[in-house]
């Protein structure tokens, strides 16, 4: 069946652009992460959907980033005012529950920040 | 916190050699434990898991891992590497934090094959 599909692949935007990132979960999967992964951070946990709880937001590095997920499926994430510091692989991934679940990664987007 | 910590930041072997990647995680409880595997320019691959019961566990491509409590490892082997396996590999852990499942990853071993 078809994985976790990203969009766009890759994104180059200019410094204060406002940039939004796409996410299509595998069919049925309740749970929904947004990672990041960086060179001077590594694999970063920024975001959790699951069901209809209200998601954790515990990982987002600053009041610019923010996420939604629309109808239990698509996700999107938004960063206002992008910085250099935001260039990186965002990572989107989805499993069918909890913490016992395999999380499906997608190809990721490469956010370039200039 | 938890925290993954992978000592090796590169490691070359040659083909056909064995391989061990390894992987020390720091939790009070028993954790939830993989190993993925980032090719260039494509996403994480899970290679295998460890939630409970016998502490060898099997996963694709040939790989395994053995989870040490004792040692707080779960480190990757794998007895003979293809130059397929040349790849970045990364450890995680995932806990329960309040109904959180998030994976908490060590910085990766990048793996070169060599012929």
């Amino acid at each position: 069946g078809a994985g976790v599909s990203q969009s766009p692949s890759n994104k180059v935007t200019e410094k204060g652009k406002d940039v939004e990132l796409r996410c299509d979960p595998i069919s049925g999967h309740t749970a929904l992460y947004w990672y990041r992964q960086s060179l001077g951070q590594g694999l970063e946990f920024l975001i959790y959907f699951q069901g209809n709880s209200a998601p954790d937001k515990s990982g987002l590095p600053s009041d610019r980033f923010s996420a939604e997920r629309t109808g239990g499926s698509v996700s999107t994430l938004t960063i206002q005012r992008t910085q250099q510091e935001d260039s990186a692989v965002y990572l989107c991934a989805s499993s069918s529950r909890g913490r016992s679940d395999t999380q499906y990664f997608g190809p990721g987007t490469r956010l370039t920040v200039l | 916190a938890q925290s993954v910590t992978q000592p090796d930041i590169h490691i070359t072997v040659s083909e056909g050699a064995s391989l061990e990647l390894r992987c020390n995680y720091s939790y009070g409880a028993t954790p939830y434990l993989f190993w993925y595997v980032q090719s260039p320019g494509q996403g994480l691959q899970l290679l295998l898991k460890y939630f409970s019961g016998d502490t060898l566990v099997q996963g694709i491509k040939g790989f395994e891992a053995e989870f040490k409590r004792s040692q707080s490892s779960f480190n990757l082997r794998k007895p003979s590497v293809h130059w397929s396996d040349a790849a970045e590999y990364f450890c995680a852990v995932s806990i329960s934090n309040f109904g959180n499942e998030k994976l908490t990853f060590g910085t990766g071993t990048r793996l070169t094959i060599i012929p």
